[in-house]
């Protein structure tokens, strides 16, 4: 497949522990944020969103994290599974100036 | 992925020649835009289109035109390719007032 980044920030957990991807964003304007997951040889998949006016939402077995002050988003995925295995990213969007900030990502592998 | 397809997945060609790259998408949409993903980059933005035959450009768009004569079809020219252009490129669709992209299973170019 597609290898979607050679450099990447890589994160190792074992299965059935819980995995933190974090993100540093960079626009103080941006106030709709989302994860997506990128698996070997496909397009990007939204994960979850989070608006700026709150700090946490939760999906099945994930949860995001905002920090406005520090400009930081974190990813948590319970009782990680080998299928998410893939590249995280987060993209920040200044929903008034119609733009979007993808971040490079981070390549979760999961030992089984 | 469900309702947007490119093509073609893959493509090799020599420096100098023009490559068209295809997005068809069935949901309707509005937007459609196209991407490129290096190593060590978030996805990059090249053109966008807001409507049939309404078209913007992206922050990378240097070297690359667009065409939107239908809803459904969105078309990315390399118009004399260069080996910089090497990369995976993806089509993405989103609904106005939807920030949250559906993304192709894109496209792996090679300009040798």
């Amino acid at each position: 497949g597609e290898s979607v980044g050679l450099h990447l920030p890589t994160l190792s957990v074992q299965e059935g522990d819980n995995s933190i991807i974090n993100c540093a964003y960079s626009n103080s304007a941006s106030d709709y944020f989302i994860w997506y997951k990128q698996e070997s040889g496909k397009g990007p998949q939204f994960i979850i969103d989070i608006r700026s006016n709150m700090d946490k939402r939760q999906g099945q077995r994930v949860t995001v994290l905002l920090n406005k002050t520090v400009k930081h988003l974190s990813l948590q995925i319970a009782a990680t599974q080998p299928g998410d295995s893939a590249v995280y990213f987060c993209a920040e969007i200044n929903t008034g100036g119609f733009k979007t900030i993808f971040g490079a990502g981070t390549r979760l592998f999961v030992k089984a | 992925d469900a309702g947007i397809t490119q093509s073609p997945r893959h493509k090799v060609t020599e420096t100098g020649t023009p490559v068209t790259l295809r997005c068809h998408q069935t949901e309707n949409h509005r937007y459609m835009y196209w991407y490129r993903q290096d190593p060590g980059h978030g996805l990059r933005l090249i053109h966008y289109s807001y409507g049939v035959k309404d078209t913007d450009k992206g922050e990378v768009s240097d070297g690359y035109s667009v065409s939107r004569s239908k809803t459904e079809d969105f078309l990315l020219t390399l118009e004399s390719a260069t080996s910089s252009q090497t990369s995976v490129y993806f089509c993405a669709i989103s609904d106005p007032g939807g920030y949250g992209y559906t993304f192709g299973s894109g496209t792996r170019l090679t300009v040798v």
